[in-house]
């Protein structure tokens, strides 16, 4: 079945640029029935939806991040990648990446998730 | 954004005990409401999608239930490997939200 792996440095330096990658296994990931998106969770904290990207490369992104967020993806390696430039402290979490399941009138839930890579924002 | 509220943030429970969750958007968000369960240290894995459709392979004693605004996820016997933390989420309109999580203890 489908797995995703998420891949990346585990420390950043404020104001740098934080870049993940998503790698998708045992399944397609040009299929128009799915999105691919990005989750992250402070420690002891909530879910937080950064954003989300179709295989025909149209984004869609949190408000809350998008000035700072970038997600594309590259068919022909069967990955998907963040970027998030200018991180801060408040950038720690554990970053997910995701599948989900579109609908013919909208989207449904993300149901195939990496396990989880953890970035650290500090000097 | 539409907001998500979910209740009780927690409680405590034992095997065998009937456990509702209830969750509620601050708009309609007509079905478009998922349910996942979330142990430490792991990735969120979902329960239900579209408000009542099981996801595969997930034990029938979970069950969800509503339209528009309120919601609710439904453990009709409590089992160890259920105790947990457990989210809702809209995919109605983007930004997709999250509630805030209720984890489910042991009495």
């Amino acid at each position: 079945q489908v797995q995703l792996q998420e891949s990346g440095p585990g420390l950043v330096k404020p104001s740098q640029t934080l870049s993940l990658t998503c790698t998708v296994s045992g399944g397609s990931i040009s299929s128009g029935s799915y999105y691919w998106s990005w989750v992250r969770q402070p420690a002891g904290k909530g879910l937080e939806w950064i954003g989300l990207i179709y295989t025909s490369g149209s984004t869609n992104y949190n408000p809350s991040l998008k000035s700072r967020v970038t997600i594309s993806v590259d068919m022909s390696k069967k990955e998907f990648s963040l970027r998030l430039s200018s991180v801060t402290a408040a950038d720690t979490a554990v970053y997910y990446c995701a599948r989900g399941v579109r609908g013919l009138t909208g989207y449904y839930g993300m149901d195939v998730w990496g396990q989880g890579t953890t970035v650290t924002v500090s000097s | 954004d539409i907001q998500m509220t979910q209740s009780p943030s927690s409680l405590s429970a034992s095997v065998g005990d009937r456990v509702t969750i209830i969750c509620r958007a601050s708009q309609s968000i007509s079905s478009y409401l998922n349910w996942y369960q979330q142990k430490p240290g792991k990735a969120p894995k979902v329960l239900i999608y579209a408000a009542s459709s099981l996801q595969s392979g997930v034990p029938s004693r979970f069950s969800g239930s509503g339209s528009g605004t309120d919601f609710t996820l439904t453990i009709s016997s409590l089992q160890r490997e259920d105790f947990a933390t457990y989210y809702c989420q809209q995919s109605y309109s983007t930004p997709f939200t999250f509630g805030p999580g209720t984890k489910v203890d042991i009495k």
